[in-house]
């Protein structure tokens, strides 16, 4: 069982649509949660840093943590075409000094106008 | 303020060649992390560096892979004696120090490695 599960899609939507996101996780030690989007042939870009259960809000975007269910959401509202992209979620432990970030597979997001 | 760097963007290799990578950070980013991605999976983390240091090389190959980050100049990843299945696209990222900067990576454009 991988530590971060993440349907690779692909997730094709209509332009305007809300679109989720998700991810879900085994390790409880878990505690800080990243989205990345990655345009292909390009670098990962950090899109939002959460961790603490609850939502967080940026512009269209919002994350949402759910430790208790070892679920996280990203919600895209009023996708755009140029949010077309793969999106990844990320993860670190809270204890020690580690900069090493689990990532899930990535979702492949299609947004058509 | 210039991003995460890499060089070469694309690089092509034969078996049993070396390939080295090389990684600028981020100005003001003392933290290295290099990363692999191999078609259709996620990011694999390899190593975490600070200056002259070796933090966690837990997800490096335990043959064939190095990492180093000298006190001036880029970060090295280097790879011996490349095999077909060491294709795959190689990130670097940078941060700040401490737990945030952990958290807050920032990821440079990658090197494509072809090994023919």
């Amino acid at each position: 069982q991988k530590e971060v599960e993440q349907d690779p899609g692909p997730l094709s939507v209509p332009e305007g649509a809300i679109v989720s996101l998700n991810c879900t996780y085994s390790n409880s030690a878990f505690q800080y949660f990243m989205w990345y989007r990655q345009y292909s042939r390009k670098g990962p870009e950090l899109l939002m840093y959460t961790y603490s259960s609850g939502n967080k809000e940026d512009g269209r975007f919002t994350a949402q943590v759910d430790k208790s269910s070892k679920y996280i959401s990203l919600f895209i509202r009023d996708s755009q075409p140029s949010d077309s992209a793969t999106y990844l979620c990320a993860m670190n432990i809270r204890s020690g000094n580690t900069g090493k970030l689990i990532f899930g597979q990535g979702t492949t997001l299609q947004v058509k106008p | 303020n210039a991003g995460v760097m890499q060089n070469p963007r694309h690089l092509v290799r034969r078996r049993g060649q070396e390939a080295r990578l090389r990684c600028s950070p981020m100005k003001g980013h003392s933290h290295v992390y290099w990363y692999r991605q191999l078609p259709e999976e996620g990011l694999k983390f390899m190593v975490y560096l600070q200056k002259e240091n070796i933090i966690d090389e837990s997800g490096m190959p335990k043959e064939r892979f190095s990492a180093e980050f000298p006190k001036e100049g880029p970060s090295i990843l280097r790879i011996q004696q490349v095999v077909r299945g060491d294709s795959a696209a190689y990130f670097c990222a940078s941060s700040q120090p401490g737990l945030a900067g952990h958290n807050e990576q920032f990821f440079g454009p990658g090197t494509r490695l072809t090994v023919l």
